[in-house]
């Protein structure tokens, strides 16, 4: 069964506002993840935060993540048309590799 | 990072006919893989967990007759969907880790059965 839930489950904003994607999971963690899917298309890696992180940056994108609430969230600053997607955040748990993955935030970004 | 080549990208096949996906390393050596499906507007599911030379790991629910795993080789396992139904429509998508590293994916396979 699904791990890890995300809200919202969309997201309309305009280019140039932020994004902020939430994703809450179950179980204690070795690592979560954030990932982008195009409509159609394989996964792309984001960002990868372990557990004794609380805080990651890469470019555009900044990753929170709580071990406490069992929480983490993604922020997308100045948000571009080209990041209209869906993200998933996925926990590794068990070992590294195996991934169970949340429900997912449609992201669309209007020009 | 290192590559997962998935093969094929999209596949037609008729119902009650089996189709093979493949799942290849390129550049690593990869220990374990795993498969998921992934429906319309949904989410990523586990389906199994092969490793190189052993019997694949299913998830509860998967049926293993149906969704056979080979995992042959340390750069390539083998998804076959037999005796395909249109409710086996989905996305499917591997990744590969070696020695329990960080998982790289496939581009996936758009499978239609029609």
């Amino acid at each position: 069964s699904q791990q890890g839930e995300e809200d919202p489950q969309a997201l309309s904003i305009q280019e140039g506002e932020n994004a902020t994607m939430n994703c809450s999971y179950k179980t204690s963690i070795n690592n979560l993840q954030w990932y982008r899917q195009n409509s159609g298309r394989g996964l792309v890696h984001l960002i990868l935060i372990r557990s004794n992180e609380r805080e990651k940056h890469s470019g555009r994108l900044r990753v929170t993540l709580d071990t406490s609430k069992k929480s983490s969230s993604l922020l997308i600053t100045a948000s571009r048309a080209a990041d209209t997607a869906s993200y998933f955040c996925a926990t590794d748990a068990v070992s590294y590799g195996k991934l169970t993955f949340g429900q997912g935030t449609i992201l669309t970004v209007h020009p | 990072g290192a590559v997962v080549s998935q093969h094929p990208s999209r596949v037609i096949c008729k119902s009650g006919t089996s189709v093979k996906i493949e799942c290849r390393s390129l550049d690593f050596q990869a220990t374990t893989m795993f498969w998921y499906r992934q429906f319309p507007k949904q989410s990523l599911m586990l389906m199994a967990t092969s490793n190189e030379g052993s019997k694949a790991t299913y998830e509860q629910g998967v049926e293993k007759d149906k969704f056979l795993i080979n995992h042959a080789s340390l750069t390539l396992s083998t998804l076959t969907v037999t005796s395909a139904h249109p409710e086996d429509s989905s996305f499917y998508i591997c990744s590969a880790a070696e020695d329990y590293t960080e998982a790289f994916f496939g581009q996936g396979t758009r499978l239609t059965v029609v």
